[in-house]
């Protein structure tokens, strides 16, 4: 029963470039959070999505940045037109349900360092 | 709105026994999970109180008073393995996504 499956681990891109995210949740998780981390701070929301839905994306820069949830596949964050403040960790947690017992299972995040 | 308390840093003895404190203020309540957080790891779900009291997972406990909007994290016999950052974080919603501190970074000295 594999975790949580985020890819690549690590991606390097130019000013300008996109970047695209992927996140597999657990097996049976229908809902997927993205958080993203700086050096030395805390986790910081960013969206929170089920099936095909949005459902909270107070956290996402209004500008260059979007997530989705398909049907089929996995969960995808794209950054476009990236800049240096955009360099962090970004972490993908999931969970059953919405989180009666608020349990979720992150995966081992992507590092994002824009050059 | 949400606010969230921990100490910054906390530095501790193998074998000791340390006490990390969360105070927080959220619109709703649901209860108060932490998290576990290893340098260049992903964080760990540790355990959640959705009432009031002690909940015990071998070494590690967690304390919740709703009515002080506080809780803690209770580590006992504290190993080297246990130096990480670790987050309180109370949710405010049914249907509302955790949202953490800055948490608190625990060295384990020799």
């Amino acid at each position: 029963n594999a975790g949580v499956m985020q890819n690549p681990r690590h991606l390097v891109r130019r000013r300008g470039q996109e970047a695209r995210l992927r996140c597999s949740p657990m097996k049976g998780h229908s809902h997927v959070y993205w958080y993203r981390q700086l050096p030395e701070e805390g986790l910081k929301f960013m969206v929170y999505l089920q099936k095909e839905n949005i459902i909270d994306e107070s956290g996402m820069p209004k500008e260059r940045f979007s997530a989705e949830f398909p049907k089929e596949g996995p969960s995808i964050l794209r950054i476009q037109q990236v800049v240096r403040g955009d360099s962090a960790a970004y972490f993908c947690a999931s969970s059953k349900d919405s989180g009666t017992d608020y349990g979720y299972t992150f995966g081992s995040g992507t590092r994002l360092t824009v050059v | 709105g949400q606010s969230l308390e921990q100490p910054s840093e906390v530095t501790a003895v193998e074998g000791a026994i340390v006490q990390i404190n969360c105070t927080y203020q959220t619109s709703g309540f649901y209860g108060l999970s932490w998290y576990q957080q290893h340098d260049g790891g992903a964080p760990t779900f540790l355990s959640y109180n959705a009432l009031d009291g002690l909940e015990e997972t071998g070494r590690f406990s967690s304390f919740l008073s709703r009515s002080d909007s506080y809780g803690y994290l209770l580590l006992q016999e504290l190993q080297m393995k246990d130096s990480a950052s670790y987050f309180c974080a109370p949710p405010s919603g049914g249907n509302t996504p955790l949202v953490f501190g800055k948490g608190t970074r625990l060295s384990v000295i020799a």
